[in-house]
C-alpha cells in the first residue's frame, strides 16, 4: 500500500459540466502525476508536479488542468467535460529513492 | 475490470509454464526501465526494474533482459500461476526526466 487515495473512484457527469478528481498521498513525496488509461492507448500522461504549486503539462494536457496547494493532494480538474475525456484516471507518486511510481486504484469518468 | 482495453497483444499460458512477454521501447536516451503489473480493477503495481548499465535482472520468479543495441526489453515469469493473470506493462524513462512513458501492455492468461 502506497498511501494513495483518489476520489471519487466512479462517476457519471454531462458533457460541459465541470469536474474535479482528487489525489491523496500520506508518503509525503515530492512528485504526483495524473495519467488517464484508454483501450489502445496505454497509460498517457496529463500534468505531474514537481512541488507545492509546481506542475508541468504531461503529452495529453489540452482540456485539463492542476494543482497542488500542499504536499498531500494533487486536484486533476476538467473545467468543461467532454466525452472524449471518458477514461479511467490514475494518481501516482514516486519513489523517492528509485524512478518507479506507485499508483492509485484510478477514478473511472463517464461523460454522457 | 477499469484498466484493460480491447486490443491488447495477448499472451495465453499454461499454469506452471514459463511466459516471456515483450517489450519495444522507444527512445534510445532511456536509461531506466520498469515492467508493471495491472489486474483488473486496480491500479498499476510494479514488478521489477532494470538500468540501462545492466542486460539483465532477476527477482522472485521474473526476469527481466535488456537489449540496448535494438530497444527490446522483455519479462520473463517462470512457472506461471493463476494470479499471474493481468495486463503486463512496459514502461521506459530518463532518469532524471521524471517522466514515465508507458507501453500499450499485453494481457497475460494463465490456462488452468
Amino acid at each position: 500500500d502506497a498511501g494513495i487515495t483518489q476520489s471519487p473512484r466512479h462517476k457519471v457527469t454531462e458533457t460541459g459540466t465541470p469536474v474535479t478528481l482528487r489525489c491523496h498521498q500520506t508518503e509525503n513525496h515530492r512528485y504526483m502525476y495524473w495519467y488517464r488509461q484508454d483501450p489502445g492507448h496505454g497509460l498517457r500522461l496529463i500534468h505531474y508536479s514537481y512541488g507545492v504549486k509546481d506542475t508541468d503539462k504531461g503529452e495529453v494536457s489540452d482540456g485539463y488542468s492542476v494543482s497542488r496547494s500542499k504536499t498531500e493532494d494533487f486536484l486533476l480538474t476538467l473545467e468543461s467535460a467532454t466525452s472524449s475525456q471518458t477514461s479511467v484516471y490514475f494518481c501516482a507518486i514516486q519513489g523517492v529513492s528509485t524512478g518507479e511510481l506507485f499508483f492509485g486504484e484510478g477514478s473511472r469518468l463517464t461523460v454522457l | 475490470g477499469e484498466s484493460v482495453g480491447l486490443h491488447l497483444p495477448t499472451l495465453s499460458v499454461q499454469e506452471g509454464d514459463n511466459s516471456i512477454i515483450n517489450c519495444a521501447y522507444s527512445n534510445s536516451a532511456s536509461d531506466y526501465f520498469i515492467w508493471y503489473k495491472q489486474e483488473s480493477g486496480k491500479g498499476p503495481q510494479f514488478i521489477i526494474d532494470i538500468r540501462s548499465n545492466m542486460d539483465k535482472r532477476q527477482g522472485q520468479r521474473v526476469t527481466v533482459l535488456l537489449n540496448k543495441t535494438v530497444k527490446h526489453l522483455s519479462l520473463q515469469i517462470a512457472a506461471t500461476q493463476p494470479g499471474d493473470s493481468a495486463v503486463y506493462f512496459c514502461a521506459e524513462t530518463i532518469q532524471g526526466a521524471q517522466k514515465l512513458v508507458f507501453g500499450q501492455g499485453t494481457r497475460l492468461t494463465i490456462n488452468p
